[in-house]
């Protein structure tokens, strides 16, 4: 069964640097889905950012980017230039045939 | 607006009480599913529902049933509700399975069981 392991319960930022939060995950497929989920404190689940495992390139939506290592099984969501706005959990999470999988989560604080 | 409304946002209930969670999207979303989040454990799902009457078990559905008799509707059923069924609970859902388009989640159940 895939796993997915977020090894950093807690981080935290000044505002305007930059943080990245670690993500590693466990399979045996080659075709699959990857995520990060931010939700705040409001609880609504929202979409950061999405990589499919077939392209190489590095997905990237605004300041947030990821680093996604596929033979390493590593996916860290780097977050620049950090607002307050992004004080929220964030969840890693892996789709295959059917099967969601989510990380424990990191709650990142960012600070004034 | 596009959206998944699930009710209600918060229930506190006693144990073996039979309850509904119900979950609807308006965007004719064939794919549907139930998590439960835990501290420390993420989101568990917990069933999922591909279309109309097709329903499938996901990681921890012990304690829960499902129906989908209509393509907007999903509702989350404890028969018998346990302490240990105390959690935040979300509904989503998506185009397809792939979750190659985006999902779009409720905005959460907060249960209580005592």
């Amino acid at each position: 069964a895939q796993t997915v392991t977020q090894s950093q319960p807690e981080m935290s930022v000044q505002e305007a640097e930059t943080v990245t939060l670690s993500c590693t995950y466990d399979t045996s497929e080659s075709n699959y889905y990857l995520f990060w989920y931010k939700q705040p404190p409001s609880r609504q689940m929202i979409l950061v950012i999405r990589q499919e495992a077939y392209k190489q390139q590095n997905a990237t939506e605004n300041r947030f980017s990821v680093n996604f290592q596929k033979a390493a099984k590593s996916f860290s969501l780097k977050i620049s230039d950090s607002q307050l706005g992004d004080t929220a959990m964030y969840f890693c999470a892996f789709y295959n045939n059917n099967d969601m999988r989510f990380g424990a989560g990191t709650r990142l604080t960012v600070k004034p | 607006e596009a959206q998944v409304t699930q009710n209600p946002r918060y229930l506190i209930t006693v144990t073996g009480k039979k309850l509904t969670v119900t979950c609807s999207q308006n965007m004719n979303h064939e794919y549907m599913s139930w998590y439960r989040q835990d501290p420390g454990l993420g989101l568990r799902q917990i069933y999922y529902s591909m279309n109309v009457e097709v329903t499938d078990k996901g990681d921890v559905p012990e304690g829960y049933k499902v129906s989908r008799k209509e393509k907007r509707n999903f509702p989350l059923i404890l028969e018998s509700p346990s302490p240990n069924q105390t959690s935040l609970y979300f509904c989503a859902s998506s185009r397809d399975s792939a979750w190659n388009t985006e999902a779009f989640f409720g905005q959460g159940t907060r249960l209580t069981v005592v």
